[in-house]
């Protein structure tokens, strides 16, 4: 199966500056998928962002952005002037182009300070 | 558009007592169904998925079920709970047919199970 890694289960960042949030993975196949998800105190699993493998510019989505680095299995996300309603927990997801199954990291909680 | 609802939101049961957590989706036909469990300060464990009526399967052996009724609805069960079955349960949906949602999970709001 494959594996999504989160290094850093916790990060702070102050408001208005910039985090990246770090995310590896583990598979042999040369198709898939890879998301950011957020789940706020709410506990509501919210997409961030959606990258395609088999495309090579970063997917941005306002203040967030990737950097998706294929030969690497990396896939870091990039919070922009961030904001206190972006404090959450933050998970990085895989799917596999033919598959139904989603395997997800074990999540970074991200603090911002005002 | 599609929506996903899953109930009871919160749900406190002793030890040994049955479950019943249940999930609907509406606004599209034949969706690829799904129960996560995160528990407490750790990620998503799947513990089921399903991919059309009465088709399950089980990702992690345990005291839990899970049935397809109904094309749309999607229940999570036990005949008997245990402590570590505590934890914030998610239900999901992907749609089985091609296009942008079939590659992206969409989850329900989540159901606090403490089992005391």
């Amino acid at each position: 199966a494959q594996t999504v890694t989160q290094s850093q289960p916790e990060m702070s960042v102050q408001e208005a500056e910039t985090v990246t949030l770090s995310c590896t993975y583990d598979t042999s196949e040369s198709d898939y998928y890879l998301f950011w998800y957020k789940q706020p105190p709410s506990r509501q699993m919210i997409l961030v962002i959606r990258q395609e493998a088999y495309k090579q510019q970063n997917a941005t989505e306002n203040r967030f952005s990737v950097n998706f680095q294929k030969a690497a299995k990396s896939f870091s996300l990039k919070i922009s002037d961030s904001q206190l309603g972006d404090a959450a927990m933050y998970f990085c997801a895989y799917r596999s182009r033919p598959g139904n199954q989603f395997y997800f990291g074990t999540g970074t909680s991200l603090t911002v300070i005002p | 558009s599609q929506t996903i609802h899953q109930w009871p939101a919160t749900l406190v049961q002793p030890v040994g007592s049955p479950l019943s957590l249940e999930c609907t989706v509406e606004g599209t036909s034949n969706p690829n169904l799904y129960w996560y469990r995160q528990a407490a300060g750790r990620g998503l464990q799947l513990l089921f998925y399903s991919v059309g009526i009465g088709q399950i399967s089980s990702e992690v052996p345990q005291n839990l079920s899970a049935s397809r009724p109904q094309d749309r609805q999607f229940i999570l069960s036990s005949k008997k709970l245990l402590l570590s079955d505590s934890g914030f349960y998610l239900c999901a949906w992907t749609s089985s047919s091609m296009g942008q949602s079939r590659n992206t999970i969409y989850f329900g709001e989540g159901s606090w199970l403490t089992v005391v």
